[in-house]
């Protein structure tokens, strides 16, 4: 069982709804969550971060921690085609456990 | 701040020949290097931690052989693929974390994508 299950999409929106990604966790000793944002052929980049349980939130990116039921969340509002990537939530160990990334498409 | 850097960016080359990638830590001094390798459509799987001035740790299914890691210095790691094959063609991603830092967030290098003829 993999640590990190992430929902496979892909995910297709029109613009401006919101997106909401999620993933899940195995290991409770796990306390930072990250989500990468990668564009094609590119590496990825850090979008959020999160430590422990709770909401953070930048601009029109919010993150979701949730401990007691191992859950992660990222919500885009007002999605642009800018958006369009795939998302990568990532779980802090030593083995750095990243979800398999789910491709969003933003439609104009 | 914290940019990595990537060289080269792509290359082509026959089989049974090296390549070397270089991963750097311009404005940063990077105490863990991690590599990646990518296939398309998939998820980043991790194939090595680096420490500066230490052996690497490898996940296992990698071929210690096959891919030599080399961490020379807090700014520097290298990654060569040995007489590469065309299984080998792939995108291959560093990663460093900044030293004195209690998480590890890691900066990501723009990858080199990688094809042996």
């Amino acid at each position: 069982q993999k640590e990190v299950e992430q929902d496979p999409g892909p995910l297709s929106v029109p613009e401006g709804a919101i997106v909401s990604l999620n993933c899940t966790y195995s290991n409770s000793a796990f306390q930072y969550f990250m989500w990468y944002r990668q564009y094609s052929r590119k590496g990825p980049e850090l979008l959020m971060y999160t430590y422990s349980s709770g909401n953070k939130e930048d601009g029109r990116f919010t993150a979701q921690v949730d401990k007691s039921s191992k859950y992660i969340s990222l919500f885009i509002r007002d999605s642009q085609p800018s958006d369009s990537a795939t998302y990568l939530c990532w779980a802090n160990d030593y083995k750095l456990s990243f979800g398999a990334g789910t491709t969003v498409t933003v439609r104009a | 701040g914290a940019v990595v850097s990537q060289h080269p960016s792509r290359v082509i080359c026959k089989s049974g020949t090296s390549v070397k990638i270089e991963c750097r830590s311009l404005d940063f001094q990077a105490t863990t290097m991690f590599w990646y390798r990518q296939f398309p459509k998939q998820s980043l799987m991790l194939m090595a931690t680096s420490n500066e001035g230490s052996k690497a740790t490898y996940e296992q299914g990698v071929e210690k052989d096959k891919f030599l890691i080399n961490h020379a210095s807090l700014t520097l790691s290298t990654l060569t693929v040995t007489s590469a094959h065309p299984e080998d063609s792939s995108f291959y991603i560093c990663s460093a974390s900044r030293a004195g830092f209690s998480y590890n967030e890691q900066f990501f290098g723009p990858g080199t994508r990688l094809t042996v003829l």
